[in-house]
C-alpha cells in the first residue's frame, strides 16, 4: 500500500537558520510528489511538486525539494528560515487509485524562534 | 484564475443532527473534486471524489455522503452526525493534466 512518512512531528529552528524537512514515500510506480503548507485554521497551499525531469525542484517562498529515487525521499529545504514560515508542512504522493488521490504524511510542525 | 470556496468556515452541531457542507469552484470546467478530512492526530484522509456531475466514489465507508448536483459544486452531507465526525473538512479540485490538487480554506466541524 502507498504511504508517506514524515519522521519529524515537530522541528524548531532559529530565524535565519537553514531548514530540512524529511519525507519518505512508498509507492510502486513513478511517484507524483508534493509539499503543502498549512497555517493554523487554514487550507493547504501548494509549495512545490515533482512529476518528472530535474530532481531538484523550486517552489514558492524560497523552498526547494530534491527527489531521490534510490532513497524514496523527497526532502524539503530552505536556506534561511523566516518567522512567517512557522506552519505545518505536509508531504504527499499522488496515486492512480480513487481519482488520483493524494496520500499524505502526518505532517511536520515547524516552529521558528527569534 | 481558479478559486475554490467552502462554507461555512466553522460549524458546531449536536450529535444526531444533519450536516451539509458546500464547496464550489470557479474558473474551471469539469474539475475532479475531492473531500478530505483532517482529524486531530490522524492526518488527511480522502473521503469522496467525483469526476463529474452525479458521479461520486468513496474510499472509506462512513457516516457521510457526498453529492455533485452541478459541475462546480460538491456537497458533503450526513443525516445524523456522530462525535467522531468532528474535524477539519477540506475540499480540493484537480483539472486535467498534471496531478496537482488545490485546496479550499476548509470547514471546521465540531460535534458535541
Amino acid at each position: 500500500a502507498q504511504s508517506v512518512t514524515q519522521p519529524d512531528i515537530h522541528i524548531t529552528v532559529s530565524e535565519g537558520a537553514s531548514l530540512e524537512l524529511r519525507c519518505n514515500y512508498s509507492y510502486g510506480a513513478t511517484p507524483y510528489l508534493f509539499w503543502y503548507v498549512q497555517s493554523p485554521g487554514q487550507g493547504l497551499q501548494l509549495l512545490l511538486k515533482y512529476f518528472s525531469g530535474d530532481t531538484l525542484v523550486q517552489g514558492i517562498k524560497g523552498f526547494e525539494a530534491e527527489f531521490k529515487r534510490s532513497q524514496s525521499s523527497f526532502n524539503l529545504r530552505k536556506p534561511s528560515v523566516h518567522w512567517s514560515d512557522a506552519a505545518e508542512y505536509f508531504c504527499a504522493v499522488g496515486v492512480e487509485e480513487y481519482g488520483n488521490k493524494l496520500v499524505f504524511g502526518a505532517g511536520t510542525i515547524l516552529r521558528v524562534k527569534s | 484564475s481558479q478559486t475554490i470556496h467552502q462554507w461555512p468556515a466553522t460549524l458546531v452541531q449536536p450529535v444526531g443532527s444533519p450536516l451539509s457542507l458546500e464547496c464550489t469552484v470557479e474558473g474551471t470546467s469539469n474539475p475532479n473534486l475531492y473531500w478530505y478530512r483532517q482529524a486531530a492526530g490522524r492526518g488527511l484522509q480522502l473521503l469522496f471524489y467525483s469526476v463529474g456531475i452525479g458521479q461520486i466514489s468513496s474510499e472509506v465507508p462512513q457516516n457521510l455522503s457526498a453529492s455533485r448536483p452541478q459541475d462546480r459544486q460538491f456537497i458533503l452531507s450526513s443525516k445524523k452526525l456522530l462525535l467522531s465526525d468532528s474535524g477539519f473538512y477540506l475540499c480540493a479540485w484537480r483539472g486535467t493534466g498534471p496531478e496537482t490538487q488545490y485546496f479550499g480554506p476548509g470547514t471546521r466541524l465540531l460535534v458535541l
